[in-house]
């Protein structure tokens, strides 16, 4: 159980275009979601805590224009990297939250998206 | 403010040899979760234990055993007779434990642990 999939896996677009990727739980009810990036030989950095119904919170130095969170129901997030250009190109994680789990309030990491601007 | 550093940033070792991964953490809080995560080249993190603060007895996993000493507030990662497939990056995170806190976890920078034939 617990599984977090991410589509698409990788994605190369060009520079100035929209790309979107999506963060599902599968067996389990997700009200919190959580977006991370990763840069080559870097440490996960959150972007943006995402709930079900509401507004993403984004952290610090986080552009909310530029990348679009939607939390539209308990199994699916989205991020949309608005406008892209070569700096975004990175890896982006996913995380989810399962609260009707015993344990305190586990994550549960998706494969990633590794995103290539050109 | 929560902390977690892994001094290591590149370890090499040889198939079969035992390797240990540091990691120290600094937090105010008196509870708290440490995690291990592997991330192989794939990029998928692997969960791979989580100690509470309350739990200081070490643990072994297979050829993982991992080392929580409180009073220097590390939490050691040992991978005994390391193989090949053990070469990934792996991180140590902090979380805080209480229902009021945050649930996001501190990461530190990882290590890369390559493991030659």
């Amino acid at each position: 159980g617990a599984v977090v999939s991410q589509h698409p896996s990788w994605v190369i677009c060009k520079s100035g275009t929209s790309v979107k990727i999506e963060c599902r739980s599968l067996d389990f009810q997700a009200t919190t979601m959580f977006w991370y990036r990763q840069f080559p030989k870097q440490s996960l950095m959150l972007m943006a805590t995402s709930n079900e119904g509401s507004k993403a919170t984004y952290e610090q130095g986080v552009e909310k224009d530029k990348f679009l969170i939607n939390h539209a129901s308990l199994t699916l997030s989205t991020l949309t990297v608005t406008s892209a250009h070569p700096e975004d190109s990175s890896f982006y994680i996913c995380s989810a939250r399962d609260v009707l789990r015993i344990e305190p309030y586990e994550q549960y990491f998706g494969p990633g998206t590794r995103l290539t601007v050109t | 403010a929560q902390k977690v550093t892994q001094a290591q940033t590149e370890i090499s070792v040889v198939e079969k040899e035992d390797v240990t991964l540091d990691c120290v953490y600094e937090t105010r809080d008196t509870t708290y979760y440490l995690f291990w995560y592997k991330q192989p080249p794939s990029g998928e993190l692997v969960f791979l234990i989580r100690r509470n603060s309350f739990d200081e007895q070490n643990e072994i996993s297979g050829r993982y055993s991992w080392n929580f000493q409180k009073s220097t507030s590390s939490f050691n990662f040992t991978i005994t007779a390391s193989q090949v497939v053990d070469s990934a990056v792996y991180f140590c995170a902090l979380r805080r434990f209480t229902s009021g806190g945050s649930y996001i976890p501190t990461f530190g920078r990882g290590t890369s642990l390559i493991v030659h034939p």
